[in-house]
């Protein structure tokens, strides 16, 4: 079975700090890969997402990143964060289009 | 631009029905969502409904849909303190990749 795995759960971080948030799927092969934000009081963002290692296209202009370097393996990053990037943050994949996304925990990060 | 609107708040008494409702705009969306948010967690797929049709019942849970109307409801029948969390409705987007656009969530109360 597929399984997603997403860490750490939670995060506090400074401002100007960097960040690398790290998802892994298990179970499937060449997934359709997301990150998602969730503001305190909005709904869920899409920030990033990957049809196949090295090809990333992001959904809004923004202060983060996101690389894939393995088949399996999501990451998302800064090189220095701001208050504002602070946010719950999940991690999905899916087979493909149409199909549903299974998410991972999510990481709550604050940034102080 | 694509997007999905849902109210913000439900509050219903332990036993009673609630009623969650969707509207959404992308009319060539193939499938649509509802994924459940527990407290601090990621989100968990409910179920989901083909476009080509009306309702799907599943144990206490009943999606309709209205196509013409773009309007997608979640009922729960008989509901429980266990059924208090957020309610996203997604609509499938984009096709190629698969991503779902998400609306800003229902927080579901239940009083006892």
């Amino acid at each position: 079975s597929q399984t997603i795995h997403q860490w750490p759960a939670t995060l506090v971080q400074p401002v100007g700090s960097p960040l690398s948030l790290e998802c892994t799927v298990e179970g499937t092969s060449n997934p359709n890969l997301y990150w998602y934000r969730q503001a305190a009081g909005r709904g869920l963002q899409l920030l990033f997402y990957s049809v196949g290692i090295g090809q990333i296209s992001s959904e809004v202009p923004q202060n983060l990143s996101a690389s894939r370097p393995q088949d399996r393996q999501f990451i998302l990053s800064s090189k220095k964060l701001l208050l504002s990037d602070s946010g719950f943050y999940l991690c999905a994949w899916s087979a493909g289009p149409n199909t549903e996304a299974f998410f991972g925990q999510g990481t709550r990060l604050t940034v102080v | 631009g694509e997007d999905v609107e849902q109210s913000l708040f439900l509050s219903v008494r332990e036993g009673d029905s609630s009623v969650i409702n969707c509207t959404y705009t992308d009319s060539s969306s193939t499938y649509l969502y509802w994924y459940k948010q527990e407290p601090g967690a990621g989100l968990q797929l409910l179920t989901y409904i083909f476009s080509n049709m009306d309702m799907k019942q599943d144990q206490r849970l009943t999606v309709l849909l209205n196509k013409k109307d773009k309007h997608l409801s979640l009922r729960i029948a008989d509901t429980q303190t266990g059924d208090s969390a957020i309610y996203f409705c997604a609509e499938s987007y984009g096709g190629s990749q698969g991503n779902l656009i998400f609306g800003k969530g229902t927080k579901l109360s239940v009083k006892p």
